[in-house]
């Protein structure tokens, strides 16, 4: 199954600003757009943004999500070093009738 | 506190079965879909299969179609993965989820191991 094409690698610094990318197509992204997990390193995912962009309890207001055409996009803002992390975003695929993900970004704080 | 526990995972022979549980507790569990997301060592997050509410509605990974099922008990509040004809390639950390507009979330389990080899 096709999944979701993120940038394998981004690297900001601390404070700064982080955008990382989800791109799909029509059927997927496009569709109804993404949801973004964060994951540490030994540990279980954790939802940050629903494809509605609905964060759950508990997750910072510097994550915020948004979407143009078929690419996703998460945005972090003031950088800190517990977000050095992999993100993956998902999307269901209304052709496969299946939930797909990205292959993951490795977001480095410097 | 929600919990989501997932148990039956271990080391089985290629074209083994196992039968994956997980126990939901601390929240409304007929309320949500639920989902099983696989990782394998060093490698991404993949979507096995998930399950509407009321289990009449089931979805899986074409890879899987056909040798795994999903299923749940409400009543006893537990999602379920039965692995038949185990391959090589399905060696990985299972997961359990809530699945609400997204392929897992908001409540995620620890997961549990499962790796086919001779």
């Amino acid at each position: 199954q096709a999944g979701l094409t993120q940038p394998p690698s981004v690297s900001k610094g601390l404070r700064q600003t982080a955008t990382l990318t989800c791109t799909g197509n029509n059927k997927n992204v496009g569709y109804e757009g993404a949801a973004w997990v964060q994951q540490h390193q030994g540990h279980p995912p954790k939802l940050l943004l629903d494809r509605n962009h609905n964060r759950p309890s508990g997750i910072s207001e510097r994550f915020s999500a948004s979407r143009s055409g078929s690419t996703a996009s998460l945005t972090i803002t003031g950088l800190q070093p517990e977000d050095e992390a992999d993100y993956y975003c998902s999307a269901w695929d209304s052709t496969l009738s299946a939930w797909v993900f990205g292959g993951g970004t490795r977001l480095t704080v410097l | 506190e929600v919990q989501l526990v997932e148990s039956g995972g271990g080391l089985v022979q290629p074209g083994g079965s196992l039968r994956l549980s997980c126990a939901a507790s601390g929240f409304s569990f007929t309320t949500y879909w639920m989902t099983w997301v696989r990782q394998a060592p060093g490698k991404g997050l993949e979507w096995v299969a998930n399950i509407r509410q009321d289990g009449g509605l089931k979805f899986y990974l074409d890879s899987v179609k056909g040798r795994f099922t999903i299923s749940r008990d409400n009543a006893k509040n537990s999602l379920y993965l039965q692995m038949n004809s185990l391959r090589a390639e399905d060696t990985a950390l299972y997961y359990c989820a809530t699945s609400r507009d997204t392929a897992g979330g908001p409540y995620w389990g620890q997961g549990t191991m499962v790796t086919v080899s001779s």
